[in-house]
């Protein structure tokens, strides 16, 4: 079975671009997550999305980042304009969380998305 | 504001030996509580979890402690393999908000032969 795929892997852009990072969560999962790893902070949680609607958004840092799920299969984090600091490695994750049924909390990754920012 | 801390960046344990990885939290509504494994390149993998009805939860060669009072749990790993380098992090949630995890700073942990 496909798990969480991201995409690009690696995104190298100069400040000022626009950039979006892509996620396929797995099939059948209706919870979407997409983290920041920095080495300060560890993974941040940016925003969750559950049956595509976003449930929270307190993580995401600024007005110049934004994210999207137009459908079950696919989300986008778009960041615009990037800025140096917005360098990290952004991991979309997803899980199913039943609603009448206890969930473990155990969130599947995918490989990241390394961003650098120059 | 880290509501989920580990301490430790970095912890150097010989093959054969016990790995013991800590992790503290400061929100008492904490109610489950997990461990993730990274390598390099890759993304986190779920290892082990527990609930905070129980204080300790087996699993082959990890085990994680949870001590509610102190709100601290750690993360046991015996006997230690090379394999097990990786970075570590510790999570927890709340029950009902649909897998939102907390994630601590990571360990890095290297076993050396």
């Amino acid at each position: 079975d496909a798990g969480v795929i991201q995409s690009p892997r690696h995104e190298v852009t100069e400040m000022g671009q626009e950039v979006t990072l892509r996620c396929k969560p797995i099939s059948g999962h209706n919870s979407l997550f997409w983290y920041r790893q920095t080495m300060m902070r560890g993974l941040e949680l940016l925003i969750y999305f559950n049956n595509n609607v976003p449930i929270d958004d307190s993580g995401m840092p600024e007005d110049r980042f934004s994210a999207k799920m137009p459908n079950a299969s696919f989300s986008t984090l778009k960041i615009q304009p990037s800025e140096p600091r917005d360098s990290a490695v952004y991991f979309c994750a997803s899980s199913f969380a039943g609603t009448y049924i206890a969930n473990t909390g155990e969130l599947f990754f995918g490989e990241g998305s390394r961003l650098t920012v120059l | 504001d880290q509501q989920v801390k580990q301490n430790s960046p970095s912890l150097s344990v010989q093959e054969g030996r016990i790995s013991i990885l800590n992790c503290d939290y400061t929100n008492s509504m904490f109610d489950y509580f997990l461990w993730y494994k990274k390598y390099p390149a890759e993304g986190p993998t779920f290892l082990i979890s527990i609930s905070s009805i129980k204080d300790k939860n087996e699993d082959g060669r990890f085990t994680v402690f949870l001590n509610k009072s102190a709100k601290h749990l750690s993360l046991h790993i015996v006997p230690s393999q090379p394999g097990d380098s990786a970075v570590y992090f510790c999570a927890a949630s709340l029950t009902g908000t649909a897998s939102k995890l907390t994630f601590g700073t990571g360990t890095r942990l290297q076993v050396t032969l």
